[in-house]
Formats: C-alpha cells, structure tokens, sequence
C-alpha cells in the first residue's frame, strides 16, 4: 500500500493563481480531511469528508473548495490564491468506525504552498 | 478560541530521562485525545490514544494521562531516546466518527545523547 500520497511536494503561486493540491489514499478509508499547519498554530481543519459525494467545512474552509467523487481521491481546490494561504498542506485519511472508538488518521507527506 | 493547547512550544532532555509534554484543552464534549509526532519534511503519525472515560493509557515507553477535571493530559516518555526528537501535537476529536481533529500547537522535544 503507498498509504496517502500528495502531490505536488512544493508549489509557488503567484497572486490571484488557481491550483489544485492533490490527494489520494489507497486503504479505502471513509474519512478523509485536509489539514494546513502554519508556526505556532499547529495543524487546522480546512475541510473533511466522510464519504464520496460527501464533503464538510472545518475550521478554515474560506478560499478552499473540495470535492469527493470517489472513495480514493480529494483534491482541494484554490480558486484565487492569496499570500495568506502560504502553508504546508495535509491530506489525511481513517476508517469509519463504531461509536465509541477510535481509528487513527493517517497522514501524507504534505505540501509546501508559496504564494507570492 | 484555541480549544487545545500545548503552552511549551519546546522541551529539551537528556536521553534516557523522562520527557513530559503537556496539553489542555475546554472542550468537555471531546471523546478521544491523541498524540501525534512529526518528523520534518513528513506528515504526522498516530502515536497513543486515550478515551475520555480513561484516565491512563500506556504503550511500551509511552504513557498518556488524563486529568478531566483539570481538562489537561500529558504523554510521558520513558527513557527519552534521541530518535524521540521531533515536533508533539496534542489532538482531541469530538466524535469518533468524523476525524475531525482539533490540534494544539506542538511542542518541539529535543532529546540529547
């Protein structure tokens, strides 16, 4: 299994620039969530899903659309980047489970976003 | 409102002692409280869990407590190993069902040989 992949591993942007961040996981997971983590801040929700077809907004989901056609693939979407959105991105994947437990999320290797 | 917090941005020890990391959080409704550790230039891994109906969980040379009168936990790592080195988030999920983590700000752990 590659796990959770993401590509690409670096981008710079200018300005006002569209782009999508890629993600994809291999485990068939239910769950999948992009995280952005800024210094200081530790890792935020941006958006997250529980299953194809379903999508939610997290703690910082403005500026950011994303999709779920399919079990395997959430791209998150920048429609017009601004400098504010400099970060490193995470893709990260889980199973459902039973109420009352817990599945890990796993993690890709993360991109690292310049927009100047 | 930052709803978990890991006030120590950076802890240092010498190998072989105790690491203790810290975490506090307001949420009473969270469900699950996690740790996490991340290596530079690579995503996050799961390292230890604890539900909040318990108090202490342990796995090998890793122990997480939870104090959830005092709204805090802290993971203890015995004995600290260089390759412990790394940046800790503390992380709590209010539904097990979602994975919707909400993270605390990480402390940096530098463990001297």
């Amino acid at each position: 299994n590659a796990g959770v992949t993401q590509t690409p591993k670096f981008q710079v942007l200018k300005t006002g620039q569209s782009m999508t961040l890629q993600c994809a996981q291999d485990m068939n997971h239910e769950y999948m969530s992009w995280y952005r983590q800024d210094p200081g801040m530790g890792l935020r929700l941006i958006h997250y899903s529980v299953g194809a077809g379903i999508t939610d907004q997290g703690e910082v989901p403005n500026g950011y659309n994303v999709s779920r056609s399919t079990t395997e693939d959430f791209p998150l979407r920048l429609l017009s980047a601004a400098p504010s959105q400099t970060s490193v991105y995470f893709c990260a994947s889980s199973r459902d489970t039973p109420s009352g437990e817990y599945n890990e999320q796993f993690f890709g290797p993360g991109t690292r976003l310049t927009v100047l | 409102d930052q709803q978990v917090k890991q006030n120590s941005p950076s802890l240092s020890v010498q190998e072989g002692r105790i690491s203790i990391l810290n975490c506090d959080y307001t949420n009473s409704m969270f469900d699950y409280f996690l740790w996490y550790k991340k290596y530079p230039a690579e995503g996050p891994t799961f390292l230890i869990s604890i539900s909040s109906i318990k108090d202490k969980n342990e796995d090998g040379r890793f122990t997480v407590f939870l104090n959830k009168s005092a709204k805090h936990l802290s993971l203890h790592i015995v004995p600290s190993q260089p390759g412990d080195s790394a940046v800790y988030f503390c992380a709590a999920v209010g539904s097990s069902n979602t994975g919707k983590l909400i993270f605390g700000q990480g402390t940096t752990l530098q463990v001297k040989p």
